[in-house]
């Protein structure tokens, strides 16, 4: 059975300053799926990020940089520079191949203070 | 702009009504789902359909009945619903292939009430 822990339940932070969310995982497969979404207030989850099990290069994005660690089970994302449009609550999401579906992690909820 | 579009966004319904809720995707997307979502809680799974068929049903009551129409629509029928129902209903898309999810493209969601 494939589990996501996200174990920071709220988490606020000045604007500029860095921030990560951690996430763990658990699963039986050698073949998986890791995603980050954004959930600002107006409602839609936002896709941020997928990586595949075999591919453990760290990632980076603009002010948004991820790094996956199998031997952890870590997938854990860092904001730099944080900015007050970046309030919102980040889920964690682990997909096994052909599970046909996607177990999400409880959130982060993230406010930046201006 | 979001490329699933969910309507109505707010929907109250007394719990002898029966309503529905619409959601559309135009990126030739083949795995829809509904997630049903309440306040401070990550979404949950309700039901997945993989080419137009119904393959994943998170064992949700009968009183939700999901449709296919075709692979750009999905249909989520309520009828004699609970007021504990009353959460926000995000449809979202998928490239899925075999059983592969791939990303989920989400929708705005429908807030559903129930009275």
């Amino acid at each position: 059975a494939q589990k996501v822990t996200q174990a920071q339940t709220e988490i606020s932070v000045v604007e500029k300053e860095d921030v990560t969310l951690d996430c763990v995982y658990e699963t039986r497969d050698t073949t998986y799926y890791l995603f980050w979404y954004k959930q600002p207030p107006s409602g839609e989850l936002v896709f941020l990020i997928r990586r595949n099990s075999f591919d453990e290069q760290n990632e980076i994005s603009g002010r948004y940089s991820w790094n996956f660690q199998k031997s952890t089970s870590s997938f854990n994302f860092t904001i730099t520079a944080s900015q007050v449009v970046d309030s919102a609550v980040y889920f964690c999401a682990l997909s096994e191949y052909g599970a046909g579906k996607s177990t999400f992690g409880d959130g982060t909820t993230l406010t930046v203070k201006p | 702009d979001t490329e699933v579009t969910q309507t109505p966004k707010h929907l109250v319904m007394g719990m002898t009504n029966k309503k529905s809720l619409k959601c559309e995707q135009h990126m030739g997307h083949r795995a829809m789902y509904w997630y049903k979502q309440k306040a401070k809680k990550p979404p949950e799974l309700m039901f997945v359909y993989s080419y137009e068929k119904l393959s994943i049903n998170e064992s949700v009551p009968s009183r939700f009945s999901p449709e296919c129409p075709n692979s750009s629509l999905l249909n989520l029928h309520l009828h004699a619903l609970q007021p504990e129902d009353s959460a926000l209903y995000l449809c979202a898309s998928s490239r899925a292939l075999a059983g592969n999810t791939g990303e989920l493209f989400f929708g705005e969601g429908s807030r559903l009430t129930v009275l």
